[in-house]
């Protein structure tokens, strides 16, 4: 199975900018790449997925490196609320996930 | 309101008393699936279901059983349940098992096995 590796945990200071990386190096060409984000005492919540080209939602931005080995996850202005801990995951059609240990993320205020 | 719901969500119990966590989901997805998280250890998968009668091991399906006969739900089933079973339970679904799909997932069952 393709597998994802991520920094255990980064900090950030509230409003500015968040760029959470993931390698993927064994990824497919089918493979989708998923984040999700799991606040404390909540389960898992999905941010943004993306193929090839970069996504933007109203939460996140996804940023594919061309050759799709790595992306970075940006969140614009780190508020209190995005602390929490930071999935990358890829996903094949009918596969299972495997979701890691993710990023933990602080936000500063 | 679209959510997955799991019942109980606390449960504590003793080695081998069967036992049945639920899960319902009122968005008509295809998918749905289990995890199990451990400290240190992250979301693993249990099993997962593409559609109804149709069910597929995940990275530690041992000492789990699910079924899938309506498309709404999804319980999980400890036949004899162990003190390593202990865990954080999560229910998830999407739309379909196809890549581009998230999934939404439930708020957790807390699982205690004495």
């Amino acid at each position: 199975d393709a597998k994802t590796t991520q920094p255990n945990s980064m900090e950030s200071n509230e409003e500015e900018p968040v760029h959470l990386p993931c390698n993927h190096s064994t990824i497919s060409g089918t493979d989708y790449i998923h984040w999700y984000r799991q606040l404390p005492s909540q389960g898992p919540e999905y941010v943004i997925h993306g193929l090839t080209s970069n996504v933007n939602n109203r939460m996140a931005s996804l940023a594919i490196a061309e050759d799709r080995k790595s992306s970075t996850l940006i969140l614009h202005r780190a508020t209190l609320r995005d602390a929490a801990v930071y999935y990358c995951i890829l996903r094949a059609t009918g596969n299972q996930f495997y979701f890691g240990t993710g990023t933990s993320l602080t936000v500063i205020p | 309101e679209a959510q997955v719901t799991q019942n109980p969500r606390y449960l504590i119990t003793v080695t081998g008393k069967k036992l049945t966590v639920t899960c319902s989901q009122n968005m008509n997805h295809e998918y749905m699936s289990w995890y199990r998280q451990d400290p240190g250890l992250g979301l693993r998968q249990i099993y997962y279901s593409m559609n109804v009668e149709v069910t597929d091991k995940g990275d530690v399906p041992e000492g789990y059983k699910v079924s899938r006969k309506e498309k709404r739900n999804f319980p999980l089933i400890l036949e004899s349940p162990s003190p390593n079973q202990t865990s954080l339970y999560f229910c998830a679904s999407s739309l379909s098992g196809y890549p581009y799909n998230g999934q939404f997932f439930g708020p957790g069952t807390r699982l205690t096995v004495l």
